[in-house]
């Protein structure tokens, strides 16, 4: 398996300010990792998949100049939500597939 | 775009209770996965169906995949306050997972 880490668990920020939220793979090579955002009781929505040394490909919607994304090596994604506003407020989570998605433990940021 | 429908999406039962959790799709995947979410923290895989048809059963947990590889199936026997979780189904499509809609599930002692 593959043991994913995310830093910080919990980030508190003014609004117009920019958070960067760190995903480790901890054992594992990823050329692939997936950024996913959860609002509460809610299902993951994958905002994009991260791979090394190129750029992210986004979903549908998802603002690529909000939301930025950076997967220098294998084993470390970036993202970094940008002039973040209240309504960026959510439960941020990444994977890495190893033969199956393996999750970070998320990351919350609130946004006053 | 949320690819995949689950039904209930909220479900509170007594312990000993049977229940059942539907993941529906119109789109084919190449493989069907399962997993149980606790607050604050990240989803955890239960199962993975491949093939049209299959049933997997782990413990009181019993998961099929549908012959068309469209849909699939969480069935709980005797629920136990422990099965209270948040449990969201995943399609594989190419190199991309899309989770269902989710079904938060609350089992009362």
């Amino acid at each position: 398996g593959a043991v994913v880490s995310q830093h910080p668990s919990w980030v508190i920020c003014k609004s117009g300010t920019s958070v960067k939220i760190e995903c480790r793979s901890l054992d594992f090579q990823a050329t692939t990792m997936f950024w996913y955002r959860q609002f509460p009781k809610q299902s993951l929505m994958l905002m994009a998949t991260s791979n090394e040394g190129s750029k992210a490909t986004y979903e549908q919607g998802v603002e690529k100049d909000k939301f930025l994304i950076n997967h220098a090596s294998l084993t470390l994604s970036t993202l970094t939500v940008t002039s973040a506003h209240p309504e960026d407020s959510s439960f941020y989570i990444c994977s890495v597939w190893a033969g199956e998605l393996f999750f970070g433990e998320g990351s919350r940021l609130t946004v006053l | 775009t949320q690819l995949l429908e689950q039904s209930p999406q909220f479900l509170s039962i007594q312990e000993g209770e049977n229940l059942t959790v539907y993941c529906n799709s119109s789109s084919v995947f190449s493989s069907l996965q399962w997993y149980r979410q606790e607050p604050g923290e990240g989803p955890v895989l239960l199962v993975t169906v491949v093939t049209g048809g299959e049933v997997k059963k782990l413990k009181r947990l019993t998961f099929q995949f549908g012959d068309a590889r469209k849909d699939s199936s969480l069935h709980i026997t005797a629920a136990q306050p422990g099965d209270t979780g948040l449990y969201l189904c995943a399609g594989a499509s190419g190199n991309q997972f899309y989770f269902g809609t989710g079904t938060s599930l609350t089992v009362i002692p």
